[in-house]
């Protein structure tokens, strides 16, 4: 089975760079991708990374580490809006089907 | 271009009721799933279906039921409702390809209470 781990709760000021984690523990690994999901509303991809290494997409950047079973999503410059809850997923049955972990609510302050 | 729509929005059901609840996505992707997400926690896949005609259990199937008679369609049944079935319910598709096989499009959910 898969099983990950989550911050439950992060809290940063508008304009500065927040980091959240997410560790896993898989029998087989497909990639790893982020959910960004308002309150009330439905999960958005955001994006995902296939391989080691940093994948960059504007102010959201997403990293894994296969070696370390890690991953996280760096966001900048965060603005109001960026506060939601963010969830990392794992491919899982030969990469048909995904795991969530439990999310992380990142709370934006003026 | 609707994406994944879900039918209905919400609804109230008495214990032991039953009921079905409709996906249906128009951009032609083979994979479809149904989740749950019970307050402040992930989402928890009930079944999925990697093509039409073809079902599969996911980590929570129990009490539920589904079917993918169209590959536009994918429905999830409860039989006999329980209170422990309330829940938001997401319905999510997704193509083939390298970046589809990450990418999950998610309806906007349905709110189930059982009383």
């Amino acid at each position: 089975g898969q099983s990950l781990e989550q911050p439950s709760e992060v809290t940063a000021v508008e304009g500065a760079i927040v980091q959240i984690n997410c560790t896993y523990q898989t029998s087989g690994f497909y990639g790893l991708s982020w959910y960004q999901q308002h309150d009330g509303g439905a999960p958005t991809f955001l994006s995902y990374n296939a391989l080691d290494g940093l994948e960059e997409t504007g102010r959201f950047s997403s990293f894994l580490s296969r070696s370390d079973s890690y991953g996280y999503l760096l966001l900048q410059e965060l603005q109001m809006k960026d506060s939601a809850s963010y969830f990392c997923a794992v491919r899982d049955n030969y990469g048909q089907n995904f795991v969530f972990g439990p999310g992380t609510r990142l709370s934006v302050l003026p | 271009n609707a994406g994944v729509t879900q039918t209905p929005k919400f609804r109230v059901l008495k214990t032991g009721q039953s009921m079905t609840l409709l996906c249906a996505q128009d951009m032609n992707h083979e994979y479809m799933y149904w989740y749950r997400q019970d307050p402040g926690m992930g989402l928890r896949l009930i079944h999925y279906s990697v093509g039409e005609g073809t079902t599969a259990k996911g980590e929570v199937p129990d009490g539920y039921n589904v079917s993918r008679l169209k590959k536009q369609n994918f429905l999830l049944g409860l039989e006999s409702a329980a209170p422990s079935q309330t829940s938001v319910y997401f319905c999510a598709s997704r193509g083939p390809g390298l970046l589809a096989a990450y990418e999950q499009y998610f309806g906007p959910g349905t709110r189930l209470t059982v009383t």
